[in-house]
């Protein structure tokens, strides 16, 4: 069973252009989730998917951050302006099930996007 | 307060040494509980989840004290492969599947 893919591994980018951040979900889970992890501090929780609706953005840092996950299969995450601070790891996780506890979650191996 | 505290580390062990792991959380209404691994440069992967009565995998246990808001992780007999970073993780006030994460203890366990 193939895992949690995300694409690309890496991005370098200009202050004030766009990236798009893409994950492919494991087959069947209806539940993504984006987090990222700026430099020297803990794993954040970004927004939550289940299918193709989202459950909770919470953790958006601004309206610069769009999610989208058409048709509940793969999702995209865009940063438009990007800004020095977007710079970190950006995983993408899913799971089966949706308000169950102890559900495990499986993550990609994320995007490390470098803002100059 | 951050809502997941962990030492920070790093811990330097020798081989067969056992480790012990602290984490307090400061949601009280939190139900999901785990440990997670991360090597350098990779994703966060479940090592365990963690059990009201106490949970064991081998060489790995996890315990919970709810009243306290604590959790652990021992390992005992450390090899050269446990060298990673520990992170305790729990869920959030958002729901069983929203996850807040601990900033992690390194582990360096050495010949």
């Amino acid at each position: 069973e193939a895992g949690v893919t995300q694409f690309p591994s890496h991005s370098v980018i200009e202050k004030g252009q766009t990236v798009t951040l893409r994950c492919d979900p494991i087959s069947g889970h209806d539940n993504l989730y984006w987090y990222r992890r700026v430099m020297g501090k803990e794993i954040k929780f970004l927004l939550h998917f289940v299918k193709e609706s989202k459950q909770d953005e919470s953790g958006m840092p601004n309206n610069r951050f769009l999610a989208e996950r058409t048709g509940g299969t793969y999702s995209t995450l865009k940063v438009q302006p990007a800004e020095l601070e977007d710079s970190g790891v950006y995983f993408c996780a899913s799971s089966r099930y949706t308000g169950v506890v102890n559900e495990k979650l499986f993550f990609g191996s994320g995007t490390q996007l470098s803002v100059l | 307060r951050k809502e997941v505290e962990q030492d920070p580390g790093p811990f330097n062990v020798p081989e067969g040494a056992t480790v012990a792991f602290n984490c307090t959380y400061s949601n009280s209404a939190s139900q999901s509980f785990f440990w997670y691994r991360q090597d350098c440069r990779k994703e966060p992967k479940l090592l365990m989840s963690v059990y009201s009565s106490g949970n064991e995998d081998g060489r790995f246990t996890a315990q919970l004290n709810r009243a306290s808001q604590y959790i652990s992780l021992l390992i005992r007999d450390s090899k050269l492969s446990d060298s990673a970073t520990y992170l305790c993780v729990v869920n959030g006030a958002g729901g069983y599947n929203k996850l807040i994460f601990g900033a992690g203890t390194r582990l360096a366990v050495h010949p």
